[in-house]
């Protein structure tokens, strides 16, 4: 059974970092592309970053791009996004999801349930 | 960067009702578009991807349509597990994004 269990997720003042996990298990981890997502209280979807399967190509949106940084360790098992000079408006939920595909192509078939990032002083 | 509108933003329904969702494209994306579910509080569920291929799963009462620029989200007949919100994701470029999304209560 796949399963994506995310975690890190906590209070932190703007300016400050954050490294978020996802622990996956299922499924030969390395053999797939993964994306984080984020849902800003109240609000819609955002798609955030994805990295290719080897962990060789890296995908950001514009509005993390040169503070967030996207990751992998397959012998772990386990996806990361390490977060810095977080803003008010990294406030959301973050779910990793799973793709289909080794590359990057955009499509997930598996979602976490997710973790709350919150910047407020 | 490729922007996703949805129509309508809200849809009340009835248990029983044939429901389409409209997902337009501001440029051509061939087939590349994927559509997803989301109850309150929980993970977005991926139901469609290619613009007509359901996930593993998913019951064949939904169905998508489209092409380029103009796609659709069928739910053929509703059901009670249905009402939530329903978003498209458009997969020909990154940053990959996603529609505002479609919100469909009870009557």
């Amino acid at each position: 059974e796949v399963q994506l269990l995310e975690s890190g997720g906590n209070l932190v003042q703007p300016g400050g970092s954050l490294r978020l996990s996802c622990a996956a298990s299922g499924f030969s981890f390395g053999s797939y592309a993964m994306t984080w997502v984020r849902q800003a209280p109240g609000k819609g979807l955002e798609w955030v970053s994805a990295i290719s399967g080897s962990g060789t190509s890296t995908y950001y949106a514009a509005s993390v791009k040169g503070r967030f940084t996207i990751s992998r360790d397959n012998s772990k098992n386990t996806l990361y996004l390490q977060m810095n000079s977080l803003r008010a408006e990294d406030t959301a939920v973050y779910y990793c999801a799973k793709s289909p595909t080794i590359a990057v192509a955009g499509v997930t078939d598996f979602w976490g349930q997710g973790t709350l990032v919150t910047v407020s002083s | 960067d490729i922007q996703l509108t949805q129509s309508p933003s809200f849809l009340s329904a009835s248990v029983g009702d044939r429901l389409t969702i409209t997902c337009r494209a501001s440029q051509g994306i061939s087939s590349y578009l994927a559509w997803y579910q989301q109850k309150p509080g929980k993970a977005p569920k991926p139901l469609i991807y290619a613009a007509s291929t359901l996930q593993s799963g998913v019951p064949s009462r939904f169905s998508g349509s489209g092409s380029g620029t103009e796609f659709t989200l069928t739910i053929s007949s509703l059901q009670p597990e249905d009402f939530a919100t329903y978003y498209c994701q458009q997969l020909n470029s990154y940053p990959f994004t996603f529609g505002p999304g479609t919100k469909v209560d009870v009557k």
